[in-house]
């Protein structure tokens, strides 16, 4: 069984803050992990994803989310985020044998001060 | 603009009616995925095709839904009987086919049971 778990379901800071949304993960076999954003009221939009090579990866408007196997983590990262980053952030996990299905974390909400 | 289409937007049911919502993939995609979110958190992975062809499902939609892909350009989930606990924002995704693709998610369907 594969389980993606997100320790923070709100998190707050104000425009021009760095922000860190966390997600971890449990499965032993080949993944794919990604992140998807839900702005309020509409579909998911994927931002980025990791299966192998640089932990680092970028993704679209500044995010970047780091892959770390030691700590089963994939934790999503903004230097300084904007007001209109304020969304639900998911993170998800994609089991070449569970199927192509993602498996979705709880999400955080991430609201963004002015 | 979300390249996946989704009628209705809105679906209101009484206990004990049929549903039905429509998914117009993007086109060329040959993977389609249903999930469900409530509490706009919390998205259950439903069913997936692939060409048109069912091959990943949960129970309760064996059980208590209808899932067909006529066309590579159409594909509908239908409820057969509503319950309160239907109640729920329905997304659906294509992606090219690929395991580790991302997903393009539409706007969803959102389904009110009374």
């Amino acid at each position: 069984t594969q389980t993606v778990s997100q320790s923070d379901a709100h998190v707050t800071v104000f425009e021009g803050d760095s922000v860190e949304l966390r997600c971890n993960y449990s499965y032993g076999g080949s993944i794919y992990l990604s992140w998807y954003i839900q702005h309020h009221g509409r579909g998911l939009q994927f931002l980025l994803k990791y299966y192998s090579g640089n932990p680092v990866v970028q993704g679209v408007n500044g995010f970047k989310a780091e892959f770390s196997k030691s700590d089963s983590s994939f934790h999503l990262r903004k230097a300084s985020v904007h007001w209109s980053d304020s969304a639900v952030y998911f993170c998800a996990v994609s089991a070449r044998d569970m199927g192509y299905k993602l498996t979705f974390g709880t999400g955080t909400s991430l609201l963004v001060d002015p | 603009d979300a390249a996946v289409t989704q009628k209705p937007r809105y679906l209101i049911k009484m206990k004990g009616q049929e549903a039905e919502m429509k998914c117009i993939p993007e086109k060329g995609h040959t993977a389609v995925f249903w999930y469900q979110q409530k509490q706009s958190k919390e998205l259950k992975f439903l069913i997936y095709f692939q060409n048109q062809q069912p091959l990943d499902q949960i129970d309760m939609v064996k059980e208590r839904f209808s899932a067909v892909c006529p066309s590579s350009s159409l594909c509908s989930l239908g409820i057969r009987t509503c319950e309160a606990e239907d109640s729920a924002l329905y997304l659906c995704s294509s992606s090219p086919g690929d395991w580790g693709a991302e997903q393009y998610f539409g706007p969803g369907t959102r389904l009110t049971v009374l």
